[in-house]
This record gives C-alpha cells, structure tokens and sequence, in this order.
C-alpha cells in the first residue's frame, strides 16, 4: 500500500510568488491534516479536512493560506502571496479514523 | 496548556537501551504518540499509547506513560545505528480535537 505522497519534495521561491503544495493521501483515508515545521520550532498543526469539508482550520496562520480538497481525495495548500517566514517543511497526514496520523514525506519550501 | 517538552539531544552506544522522555501538560491527551524522523525523510508513526494505558510493548520499543506526572517515555533495547534519528512525542488532546501537539524533537545519536 502506497504511504502519503507529497509534491514538490523542495521549492524555492522569491518573496511575494504563489507556491502549491500537493498531498496525496493513502488510498481510503478520509481525514486529511496540513502541519508545519518553521526553523527551530515545533511542528504545527495547520487545518484538518474530513473528506472535502474542512473539521478544524485553527492552525491556518492568515489569509495568504489557503487549503483545498476537492472530490475528497488529495489535497493542496497554496500559499500567496509567499513570505519570508513562510519557509520551513510541510508536511501532510492522512488516517481512516483519528487515532493513528500517517505522514507524508514533507515539501521544503525556501522563500527568498 | 498545550505543551509538549523533550530533551534536545541524547547519545547512547550501540547495544545498550535508549531512553527518550517527554512531558506533557494537557491533563485531557487523549492519546500520546512517538514518531522518528530520519534524515531527509518523514515522520513514522513509531507506537502509541491510549491514555488509561500505562504500558504499551511493540518488539524493541516500550512505552511507559505517567499519567499523573504526564509524562511519557519511550525505552528503545539493544539501540542499533539505525536507530539514530530525531523522536517527536506528540500529544492529541481531549474535546474532539484531532491535532496533534508535537515537542520539538529528540535526537538520538547511535555511537558505534
């Protein structure tokens, strides 16, 4: 059975481009959770959707975010426009229930 | 409260056992977690435990959780080189929440 995908592994952009992020969860799954590791911090909760409606967006740090899920599968996350403390690793997570969170690889995103 | 607290670094020769603590303050967790990052990579869901548990054991890996201290550890046997990683402890608290609190890491250097 294939893990949690996410896409692009790194990006580096310039302060003020549009950046997308894409997680595809594991097959089934119906909760799917957005968190982040800014440099030298904990890991954070962003938002969790259940199927294509959105259970809990209290982690979303501004309205530059926004998170879809369209049809209920994978999952993107843009960030526009990006800014310098947006940088650090987000990581994607997906479970069938809300016990066990199974995360993905992470996407290293560079704002320069 | 909603921190999670561990110790930055731990070193321990091959062979001998690992033991990797946290300290939780939300009285409510309603399951405590552990998951390893190796470099490069994401995070894997290494064991967890429910929280009117106090002992969970999975091969090398045992989990002891006290509850009245909140406070949860991680007892790695026979620690091998592989086993060299950052352990994140992660709490999800009570009241239906479904994000998972992370601490910011221990990491687990293996001495040959």
């Amino acid at each position: 059975e294939a893990g949690v995908t996410q896409f692009p592994s790194h990006s580096v952009i310039e302060k003020g481009q549009t950046v997308t992020l894409r997680c595809d969860p594991i097959s089934g799954h119906d909760n799917l959770y957005w968190y982040r590791r800014v440099m030298g911090k904990e890991i954070k909760f962003l938002l969790h959707f259940v199927k294509e409606s959105k259970q809990d967006e209290s982690g979303m740090p501004n309205n530059r975010f926004l998170a879809e899920r369209t049809g209920g599968t994978y999952s993107t996350l843009k960030v526009q426009p990006a800014e310098l403390e947006d940088s650090g690793v987000y990581f994607c997570a997906s479970s069938p229930n809300n016990n066990a969170q199974y995360f993905g690889p992470g996407t290293r995103l560079l704002v320069l | 409260g909603e921190d999670v607290e561990q110790s930055l670094f731990l070193s321990v020769r091959e062979g001998d056992s690992s033991v990797i603590n946290c300290t939780y303050t939300d009285s409510s967790s309603t399951y405590l977690y552990w998951y390893k990052q190796e470099p490069g990579a994401g995070l894997q869901l290494l064991t967890y435990i429910f929280s009117n548990m106090d002992m969970k054991q999975d091969q090398r890996l045992t989990v002891l959780l006290n509850k009245k201290d909140k406070h949860l550890s991680l007892r790695i046997a026979d620690t091998q080189t592989g086993d060299s990683a950052i352990y994140f402890c992660a709490e999800i608290p009570g009241a239906g929440s479904y994000q998972l609190t992370f601490g910011k890491g221990t990491k687990l250097s293996v001495i040959p």
